[in-house]
């Protein structure tokens, strides 16, 4: 089955980190680019963070510049989204979402994992 | 940086009924636009892309329109299963970024 599944999520307090993973299963992981796509409760959609295949081009919305880190491992198919210096707003649920092959639209999602800033 | 920007914010439709839903982008992003529907305590799950192409297993009820500024999404005959809320999303340059959606309520 074609899927991705995250974790790592949870409750930490304001300026501390997090790492959330997410597992990909069913395809050739090392094929696609990735992302990670959150929503904060009650509110719509924001892009985080993009990584290509190969790790060469990285991408992050201004608001994690800095505080956030993408990574990859394609040998455990496997995607990486390190959080430092975390903010209440920075409260939501966290997807993980394959690209399509070529273009950067979000065309498989995974269920997400809540992280929680607050003290 | 592109904004993308939804309307109307909500939409209460009869089941049967067509519904069309916009969404503009701030500058011309050509058919680099994708739609998603999300219902509640799920996670998104993509619609269309390519602006009017529809993604593998959704129905022909759904289809969309535009290039460069100006998009529609149109639901032909509502079903009780897609009442949702629908986001759509650039995809022609970075930031990438989602409009702020549409919720579709029954009437």
């Amino acid at each position: 089955e074609v899927q991705l599944v995250e974790s790592g999520g949870g409750l930490v307090k304001p300026g501390g980190s997090l790492r959330l993973s997410c597992a990909a299963s069913g395809f050739t992981f090392s094929s696609y680019s990735m992302n990670w796509v959150r929503q904060a409760p009650g509110k719509g959609l924001e892009w985080v963070s993009s990584i290509s295949t190969g790790s060469s081009s990285i991408y992050y919305t201004d608001s994690v510049k800095g505080r956030f880190t993408i990574s990859r491992d394609n040998a455990k198919n496997s995607l990486f989204l390190q959080m430092d210096s975390l903010r209440a707003e920075d409260t939501a649920v966290y997807y993980c979402a394959r690209a399509a092959a070529a273009y950067w639209y979000f065309a498989l999602w995974g269920r997400g994992t809540l992280v929680t800033v607050s003290s | 940086e592109i904004v993308m920007t939804q309307s109307p914010a909500s939409l209460s439709v009869s089941p049967g009924e067509r519904a069309t839903l916009s969404c503009r982008a701030s500058q011309s992003v050509s058919s680099n636009l994708a739609w998603f529907q999300q219902k509640p305590g799920q996670a998104p799950r993509l619609l269309l892309y390519g602006a009017s192409t529809r993604a593998t297993g959704i129905p022909a009820r759904f289809s969309g329109s535009g290039s460069g500024t100006e998009f529609t999404l149109t639901i032909s005959s509502l079903q009780s299963e897609d009442f949702a809320v629908f986001y759509c999303q650039q995809y022609n340059a970075w930031p990438l970024a989602f409009g702020g959606g549409t919720k579709v309520e029954i009437k």
